[in-house]
């Protein structure tokens, strides 16, 4: 099982570019959600998703856009890339029901400059 | 303030020297609370699941335990190879939906041979 993949590893974008970052799973799970991790703020969540064409938003989804066509997929847009920006993100999925907690990727290293 | 607070920041503990690491919240309506593993430059590891006081789970040398108010990670005779982050998550009852996880900032464990 491959798990939760998520490319690229690392990216570097200037100021006002716009990317996507890819998220996808091989496990059939229902709920993904993307997060983003900065030094001393811990792990805070951008969007989620509850099933295909069903998004949300979380605790800090300004200057990001996602969507969910496929049960596999859930890119996170960034629309246009600014320095506070700069994080490592990671993509998580699970199923659904209780006593489930979320498989994460090994995330993105991004850095805009 | 912060919903989650996980303590200490930081431990350092020799090769068999058990101890406990804290997560205590604030949240009422807890749905679920979640323990993960996490190494540097990869992904947050699932490790348990609690959903109501009183309810202990067991790993290998790990072990948690929820209260009302707080969730203990009791560590019994680590070994290096347990050295990590180790964070703690809340699921609980907002407007909105039920799938945001809310994270502590983390104990970040050394266990020294």
């Amino acid at each position: 099982n491959a798990g939760v993949t998520q490319t690229p590893k690392f990216q570097v974008l200037k100021t006002g570019q716009s990317m996507t970052l890819q998220c996808a799973q091989d496990m059939n799970h229902e709920y993904m959600s993307w997060y983003r991790q900065d030094p001393g703020m811990g792990l805070r969540l951008i969007h989620y998703s509850v099933g295909a064409g069903i998004t949300d938003q979380g605790e800090v989804p300004n200057g990001y856009n996602v969507s969910r066509s496929t049960t596999e997929d859930f890119p996170l847009r960034l629309l246009s890339a600014a320095p506070s920006q700069t994080s490592v993100y990671f993509c998580a999925s699970r199923r659904g029901g209780t006593n489930y907690g979320y498989t994460f990727g090994s995330g993105t290293r991004l850095t805009v400059v | 303030e912060d919903q989650v607070t996980q303590s200490p920041e930081a431990l350092r503990l020799q090769e068999g020297e058990s101890s406990s690491l804290n997560c205590s919240y604030t949240v009422s309506g807890l749905r679920g609370l979640f323990w993960y593993r996490q190494d540097p430059g990869k992904g947050p590891e699932f490790l348990f699941t609690l959903y109501s006081a009183g309810e202990e789970k067991e790993k290998e040398r790990l072990k948690a335990t929820l209260t009302k108010k707080e969730s203990f990670l009791h560590i019994t005779a680590p070994k290096p190879e347990d050295s990590a982050t180790y964070l703690c998550a809340v699921q609980y009852n907002i407007q909105g939906g039920s799938e945001k996880l809310v994270f502590g900032k983390g104990t970040k464990l050394t266990v020294n041979p």
